[in-house]
């Protein structure tokens, strides 16, 4: 059962647009979410992470928001720039260490 | 030295054969982890050593066989392979061991193949 779901496969946004990823989680002890990006033939990269006990955090054009209630986290990426085209994981867990990550979002930046 | 190493990068084998994967971080992380990722999948937690000890095996196959000899090491033996075993190995570290909120930081893989 996959505890952490992307439930858009594939996005493409125009350069200097804003790229939205949406993540949505089932577990409700989940309480730290991280966002990675992975290249083809590389491992993935820590972009940013956020905790429960904040809704949102950003860091330059990476913004991640955190809404408890409904169990979804999206991260925002303003303004896209083709060098942001990758596949976007989003993986959520707690102090033990354990992460469980989502199916992933491809995302294309057009020129 | 800020990265996560992976040796090989590619590596084909037999069923029958035995071979290892490596894995090295310098940056005095506590917790060091292996994935198996799929195409098209997301990565799956498949062992984490906390403090040089294993602390999570996730069910795995006794075919796979976790080793760190050091802070810094991670290994992963493999015998006996199945070609349903072919994946992308996924090495990662993260500065704490459990207990602590912290992120993991990933090498780029080994791709391995089995015949």
């Amino acid at each position: 059962d996959q505890q952490v779901k992307q439930n858009s496969p594939s996005l493409s946004v125009q350069e200097g647009r804003i790229s939205i990823l949406n993540c949505d989680y089932t577990n409700s002890m989940f309480d730290y979410f991280l966002w990675y990006k992975k290249y083809p033939a590389e491992g993935p990269t820590f972009l940013i992470s956020i905790s429960s006990i904040k809704d949102k955090n950003e860091d330059g054009r990476f913004t991640v928001f955190l809404n408890k209630s409904a169990k979804h986290l999206s991260l925002h990426i303003v303004p896209s720039q083709p060098g942001d085209s990758a596949v976007y994981f989003c993986a959520a867990g707690d102090t033990g260490n354990q992460f469980y990550f989502g199916t992933g979002t491809s995302l294309t930046v057009i020129p | 030295d800020t990265e996560v190493t992976q040796t090989p990068k590619h590596l084909v084998m037999g069923m029958t054969n035995k071979k290892s994967l490596k894995c090295e971080q310098h940056m005095g992380h506590r917790a060091m982890y292996w994935y198996k990722q799929k195409a098209k999948k997301p990565p799956e937690l498949m062992f984490v050593y906390s403090y040089e000890k294993l602390s999570i095996n996730e069910s795995v196959p006794s075919r796979f066989s976790p080793e760190c000899p050091n802070s810094s090491l991670l290994n992963l033996h493999l015998h006996a392979l199945q070609p349903e075993d072919s994946a992308l190995y996924l090495c990662a570290s993260s500065q704490f061991g459990q207990g602590a909120y912290n992120e993991q930081f990933f090498g780029p893989g080994t791709r391995l193949t089995v015949l």
